[in-house]
């Protein structure tokens, strides 16, 4: 267990449909990276957040959107949903950015849009 | 932005044996991290290696920062190491962000 909560765990949508994907930190973690892993385009970073600021950005559609909170867990948003938008989204952890700084991953959530 | 290269893509292997996983990358880097990915999805933490050599258990990994390489050795595998087994780095030139750039991976498949 890394400590990385994500909810739902599975969660099946139509197209056209919006959802919220829920990320609990490690306790004590400032650090927040989402990432999206499919079938053909393997393991991407989306975006990340240090202590509720937005850090970094990478291949992350103008549809999703992210943020995180006071509490410092974190939320993705998908909206407009597309068939290709099926994957397997991963919320990650760390206490810090940067360098000497382990990144911990959740289980993920499976998305299935129909 | 840095390039990561994993080999072989493809490994099957008879329980019992050893195995070596590569991984190079085209910069340098200020964090080094593989990952073991079992049938279930999850993304399990092996070692944090940006240098230097570590073990844990049957499992060790070697990264020689300088030749921009990471080796993962398996020894006596068993069939709960079957998966994908992903390195990831962060380069030295990202900022201070320190997010992940993944490999394609290396699946895994050990036969009883």
């Amino acid at each position: 267990d890394s400590g990385v909560t994500q909810t739902p765990k599975h969660l099946i949508t139509a197209t056209g449909q919006r959802v919220t994907l829920r990320c609990s930190p490690r306790s004590g973690d400032l650090s927040v990276y989402w990432y999206q892993q499919s079938l053909d385009q393997g393991l991407q970073f989306l975006i990340q957040y240090y202590n509720g600021e937005e850090r970094a950005k990478g291949n992350i559609l103008e549809r999703f959107s992210a943020q995180q909170f006071p509490d410092l867990h974190s939320e993705l948003n998908l909206s407009s949903l597309e068939l290709g938008d099926s994957a397997l989204y991963f919320c990650a952890s760390s206490l810090r950015q940067g360098a000497g700084n382990t990144i911990y991953f959740g289980e993920g959530s499976w998305l299935t849009v129909v | 932005g840095i390039q990561v290269e994993q080999s072989p893509p493809d490994l099957i292997l008879q329980e019992g044996a050893n195995s070596t996983l590569r991984c190079n990358f085209s910069d340098s880097v200020n964090n080094l991290q593989w990952f073991h990915q079992n049938p279930w999805g999850q993304l399990i933490n092996l070692f944090y290696i940006p240098s230097g050599t570590k073990q844990n258990g049957r499992l060790s990994a070697t990264t020689v920062a300088t030749e921009r390489y990471s080796l993962l050795y398996i020894s006596s595998s068993q069939t709960t190491d079957s998966g994908v087994y992903f390195c990831a780095v962060s380069s030295i030139y990202g900022g201070s962000q320190g997010n992940l750039i993944f490999g394609k991976g290396t699946k895994l498949s050990v036969k009883p």
